[in-house]
């Protein structure tokens, strides 16, 4: 059973605009969101996280948004740069100490010049 | 700083078979983690080793067993390979929060 999902199998943006990325998850005991970026032949890298006490992350060109009453969060990086292209997966645990993380499927995004 | 490195890289059994597969942690952390990742999954929960004992497990059958040395370091092992076990194997290694992950080894099982 897909506890963590990204409907969103790819997503394709133009440099400079904004991507967004979409997951949603279905576990009301999850309480730390990640979000973690995989390039072929590397493990996954973190990028960002939050915790369910807040609403917004912000890193640089990443936000990550969540809404908690509709267990939705969203990644959206501004401006996309062609480097940004990867597999992103979201992933979901109940507790930020290091934990089993549940993963997401992916979203294979592609930024184009 | 090395951080989590895992070997193999790649490896070839076939059905039946046994494999062990490695990990070293990042510097300073003293938890690892193992998941496997199928082709166009994302990566799946098997086990945590904290302190040289399994501190939580997934959802796979018991021919996935590992083991955690007094460095730190990690094994995982899959007996009796099935088909279905052809997959990446990520490790990942931690002390509080964020986990960081190593290249993987990709096993295939013929």
């Amino acid at each position: 059973d897909q506890q963590v999902k990204q409907n969103s199998p790819s997503l394709s943006v133009q440099e400079g605009r904004i991507s967004i990325l979409n997951c949603d998850y279905t576990n009301s005991m999850f309480d730390y969101f990640l979000w973690y970026k995989k390039y072929p032949a590397e493990g996954p890298t973190f990028l960002i996280s939050i915790s369910s006490i807040k609403d917004k992350n912000e890193d640089g060109r990443f936000t990550v948004f969540l809404n908690k009453s509709a267990k939705h969060l969203s990644l959206h990086i501004v401006p996309s740069q062609p480097g940004d292209s990867a597999v992103y997966f979201c992933a979901a645990s109940p507790s930020n100490s290091g934990y089993a993380l549940n993963f997401g499927k992916g979203t294979s995004l592609l930024v184009t010049p | 700083d090395a951080g989590v490195t895992q070997s193999p890289t790649h490896l070839i059994k076939t059905r039946g078979q046994q494999v062990t597969l490695r990990c070293s942690p990042k510097s300073g952390h003293d938890t690892v983690s193992w998941y496997q990742q199928a082709l166009g999954q994302g990566p799946q929960f098997i086990f945590q080793y904290y302190e040289e004992e399994e501190r939580q497990r997934g959802n796979f059958p018991d021919r996935f067993s590992g083991h955690q040395f007094p460095n730190y370091s990690s094994e995982l092992n899959v007996n009796a390979l099935l088909l279905g076990d052809s997959a990446l194997y990520l490790c990942a290694s931690s002390v509080f929060g964020e986990q960081f992950f190593g290249p993987g080894t990709r096993l295939t099982v013929l």
